[in-house]
């Protein structure tokens, strides 16, 4: 496709269970972020990949969360015994590299609930 | 402790009048500023940038001023048109630091 893709567009989830987010970044595109909206917030920083690089997990909020990237394309966001204040869209962004100047092409996000 | 903040959670707009939204920022070190627009169940998408060289960026109806010493930027929209209304997000970045994101400011042109 032409721009980034999540997956999947909405999950509602029990307390305590784990899931999984994904995000099919623009090809060729080096860089990837993920990015958490809740509600009536801006979008928080989580975790970025560049290339071959240690991530920057600078953002992630807990050690539940974690993410991978493989193969430098497809990444996975990983939330373990998910928690009710986890709930927000979970929106994952590339581009064809890091700093500012390089535009952030956005996907449409996924809507995570957690009852 | 918000480093970028965006003080207005909305504002509404006659068509064919300008849209001025703001930025507040606290970080000394930011050197680039963006400002990205978001429809509803789409990502955000980036409008325009301007670096901290620079204290204006103009593209067609969209126009960033920045005020280094007031730490303040602003983005202006004339004319504005109804497709303008959506959610307007200011971001900041010092360096290779991640974009920090302010709350966002839900624009509303009225026709």
């Amino acid at each position: 496709g032409a721009g980034v893709s999540q997956s999947p567009s909405n999950k509602v989830t029990e307390k305590g269970k784990d899931v999984e987010l994904r995000c099919d970044p623009i090809s060729g595109h080096t860089a990837l972020y993920w990015y958490r909206q809740s509600l009536g917030q801006g979008l928080e920083f989580l975790i970025y990949f560049q290339g071959n690089s240690a991530p920057d997990k600078s953002g992630l909020p807990s050690d539940r969360f974690s993410a991978e990237r493989t193969g430098g394309s497809v990444s996975t966001l990983t939330i373990q015994r998910t928690q009710q204040e986890d709930s927000a869209v979970y929106l994952c962004a590339s581009s064809s590299g890091t700093g500012a100047d390089n535009e952030q092409f956005f996907g449409p996000g996924t809507r995570l609930t957690v009852l | 402790d918000q480093q970028v903040k965006q003080n207005s959670p909305s504002l509404s707009v006659q068509e064919g009048r300008i849209s001025i939204l703001n930025c507040d920022y606290t970080n000394s070190m930011f050197d680039y500023f963006l400002w990205y627009k978001k429809y509803p169940a789409e990502g955000p998408t980036f409008l325009i940038s301007i670096s901290s060289i620079k204290d204006k960026n103009e593209d067609g109806r969209f126009t960033v001023f920045l005020n280094k010493s007031a730490k303040h930027l602003s983005l202006h929209i004339v004319p504005s048109q109804p497709g303008d209304s959506a959610v307007y997000f200011c971001a900041a970045s010092g360096g290779n630091t991640p974009l920090v994101f302010g709350k966002g400011t839900r624009l509303s042109v009225i026709a």
